[in-house]
């Protein structure tokens, strides 16, 4: 079974500066989505970032940027020049391409952003 | 546009009660998924739908849960009879098959407590 472990529960950041929040998976699959998501706490879900697997260029939204590492499956997201509003939970998720819809969600990495 | 809508926000209920969550996907969403979210299992998925039609239930915990989608802007999620054990933060999600792995779009999540 596919399973995704981010290996940092908590992580701090200085207002400005840069983060990288970790995160690796296991699948057996060639295609897939991965995808960031982000849970203030007011409990929404939100979508940061998404990468298709078969794409060997990182995705980049804004401040928020992925190193994809497709031999390693290692799919990390940096925060540059964080921002007070950035601190909340970060979710990264695979899917399958050609199966299953089926969202498979790491445990979460808590992000604090320090003023 | 509207995004997945939920309700109720909150549900705070005895053991036993019958509980009945609702979800309205976005519009022209063809895929509605249900998940849980517990601090000592994270997000599970429970169930999705493709077209109405239940794919993949396999999260489903036990008999006492069931979930319907009787048209395409409405599912339920139903547990009867509630226990303690079943107190968590229920999200629904929808998305739509399109090429590039089109992200899950969540609802704001019910809160549910069973006493």
């Amino acid at each position: 079974a596919q399973t995704v472990t981010q290996s940092q529960p908590e992580m701090s950041v200085q207002e400005a500066e840069t983060v990288t929040l970790s995160c690796t998976y296991d699948t057996s699959e060639s295609d897939y989505y991965l995808f960031w998501y982000k849970q203030p706490p007011s409990r929404q879900m939100i979508l940061v970032i998404r990468q298709e697997a078969y794409k060997q260029q990182n995705a980049t939204e804004n401040r928020f940027s992925v190193n994809f590492q497709k031999a390693a499956k290692s799919f990390s997201l940096k925060i540059s020049d964080s921002q007070l509003g950035d601190a909340a939970m970060y979710f990264c998720a695979w899917r399958d391409q050609g199966g299953s819809e089926k969202l498979v969600f790491g445990k979460g990495t808590k992000l604090t952003v320090n003023p | 546009d509207a995004g997945v809508i939920q309700s109720p926000r909150h549900e705070v209920t005895e053991m036993g009660q019958e509980v009945t969550l609702r979800c309205k996907p976005i519009s022209g969403h063809d895929y509605l998924f249900w998940y849980r979210q517990t601090m000592m299992r994270g997000l599970e998925l429970l169930i999705y739908f493709n077209n109405n039609v239940p794919i993949d239930d396999s999260g489903m915990p036990e008999d006492r849960f069931s979930a319907k989608m009787p048209n395409a802007s409405f599912s339920t999620l139903k547990i009867q009879p509630s226990e303690p054990r079943d107190s968590a933060v229920y999200f629904c999600a929808s998305s739509y098959w399109g090429q590039g792995g089109q992200p899950q779009h969540f609802g704001d999540g019910t809160r549910l407590s069973i006493l």
